[in-house]
């Protein structure tokens, strides 16, 4: 049982470039959310699935995209990577509409 | 008042000592609440769920008051290895919300020998 994995764990990119970063959850879990998290700004919630098939907006969700093609999976799009994105982005899930675990996190940097 | 408030610390103390967190939040419908730790370069974990009643595990206890919408987290005889960063964590109430939380800024515990 690996809970939540993310994949990549660090990448760096070029201003323009694009990339996708992967979650995966092995729970069976409903809810699914992408976060990004900077010093000094907390955890910021960008997009979350209710359901396979459904993404929504979060608080950040310019410059990104999502897709939940499959309930165990959930993709964060980046198609014009620009340096305000640099940060560490968490994915997390829950079965609940409460509790969450969260992956290990990818570390990007857009230079 | 922002959504989710929290002393962001450090606070330093020696190990066996006692220390209280403080948390406000801004939403009175908010229904669920808890305290996540967070390890240096680490993700988040659920520390533990706050109960209107108040909640203990083990050297953890955990308090809401609705009233003053106010969360508290006691660490007593801290060890080495409480030094993280914890979270207070509240749900964002309200339609097309579902299952969103609010996370505090945290607030940076050092346990020193």
């Amino acid at each position: 049982n690996a809970g939540v994995t993310q994949t990549p764990k660090f990448r760096v990119l070029k201003t323009g470039q694009s990339m996708t970063l992967l979650c995966a959850q092995d729970m069976n879990h409903e809810y699914m959310y992408w976060y990004r998290q900077d010093p000094g700004m907390g955890l910021r919630l960008i997009h979350y699935s209710v359901g396979e098939g459904t993404t929504a907006k979060g608080e950040v969700p310019d410059g990104y995209n999502v897709s939940r093609l499959k309930k165990q999976n959930f993709l964060l799009g980046l198609e014009s990577a620009a340096p305000s994105q640099t940060s560490v982005y968490f994915c997390a899930s829950s079965y609940s509409i409460y509790e969450q675990y969260f992956g290990p996190g990818t570390r990007l940097t857009v230079t | 008042r922002k959504e989710v408030e929290q002393d962001p610390g450090p606070f330093n103390v020696p190990e066996g000592a006692t220390v209280a967190f403080n948390c406000t939040y801004s939403n009175s419908a908010s229904q669920s609440f808890f305290w996540y730790r967070q390890d240096c370069r680490k993700e988040p974990k659920l520390l533990m769920s706050v109960y209107s009643s108040g909640n203990e595990d083990g050297r953890f206890t955990a308090q809401l008051n609705r009233a003053s919408q106010y969360i508290s987290l006691l660490i007593r005889d801290s060890k080495l290895s409480d030094s993280a960063t914890y979270l207070c964590v509240v749900n964002r109430a309200g339609r097309g919300s579902q299952g969103n939380l609010i996370f505090g800024k945290g607030t940076k515990l050092s346990v020193k020998p």
